[in-house]
């Protein structure tokens, strides 16, 4: 069973517009943590936040913001006032305290932003 | 502060033929993961080294991988008798045992094309 589900395959918008990116999660476990990496066309996957299980705080940073809920297992994503350089592929990810530090990740949101 | 490097970024190789690729941590960092990541998906694991022990292997690691940490820095991947559906990119990254929620650093990846 998939563990993260990032429903979004492809979201397009304009620059300045506000978008969201879906993340759902899947797991047994009470520890556990939850990442978000933005991976450019070049390739690399930058780490962007982490949040773990006991810690549902809603957090900021600059133009990105995180809304972390249990109730319903997601952990979603908000760019404000989206640039073009926010075009690159975003990817959720799921670490479980139990099952030795892998990580599952979703298959990616495709944001492109159009000027 | 060096990230993640790997080497070499691109290979293409024919079928048969064996290739290894080497990743380099962050200097600190004392564990060490492969992940695989094919057009279109997220990073799917393959194994991961804490030093030199390596800990855990995903079923996706065939007997025709190999990997090896010998002295708890680098690391190399070894794939034997390549075939076409190894054709992926092949992501490293590293973290550091005991920082709170261990989050993974990447490197920007091997490109494998099979011909």
């Amino acid at each position: 069973a998939q563990k993260v589900t990032q429903a979004q395959t492809e979201i397009s918008v304009v620059e300045k517009e506000d978008v969201t990116l879906d993340c759902v999660y899947e797991t047994r476990d009470t520890t556990y943590y939850l990442f978000w990496y933005k991976q450019p066309p070049s390739g690399e996957l930058v780490f962007l936040i982490r949040r773990n299980s006991f810690d549902e705080q809603n957090e900021i940073s600059g133009r990105y913001s995180w809304n972390f809920q249990k109730s319903t297992s997601s952990f979603n994503f908000t760019i404000t006032a989206s640039q073009v350089v926010d075009s690159a592929v975003y990817f959720c990810a799921l670490s479980e305290a139990n099952t030795g530090n892998q990580f599952y990740f979703g298959t990616g949101t495709s944001l492109t932003v159009i000027p | 502060d060096t990230g993640v490097s790997q080497d070499p970024r691109h290979k293409i190789t024919k079928r048969g033929q064996n290739v290894t690729f080497r990743c380099d941590p962050i200097s600190e960092h004392n564990r060490l993961y492969w992940y695989r990541q094919t057009l279109g998906q997220g990073p799917e694991f393959l194994t991961y080294f804490q030093n030199e022990a390596q800990l855990e292997k995903s079923r996706l690691l065939s007997d025709r991988f190999s990997a090896e940490r010998p002295k708890g820095s680098f690391s190399t991947l070894e794939i034997q008798r390549t075939e076409q559906g190894d054709s992926a990119m092949y992501l490293c990254a590293s973290s550091s045992l005991g920082s709170p929620q261990e989050t993974q650093y990447f490197g920007p990846g091997t490109r494998l094309l099979v011909l």
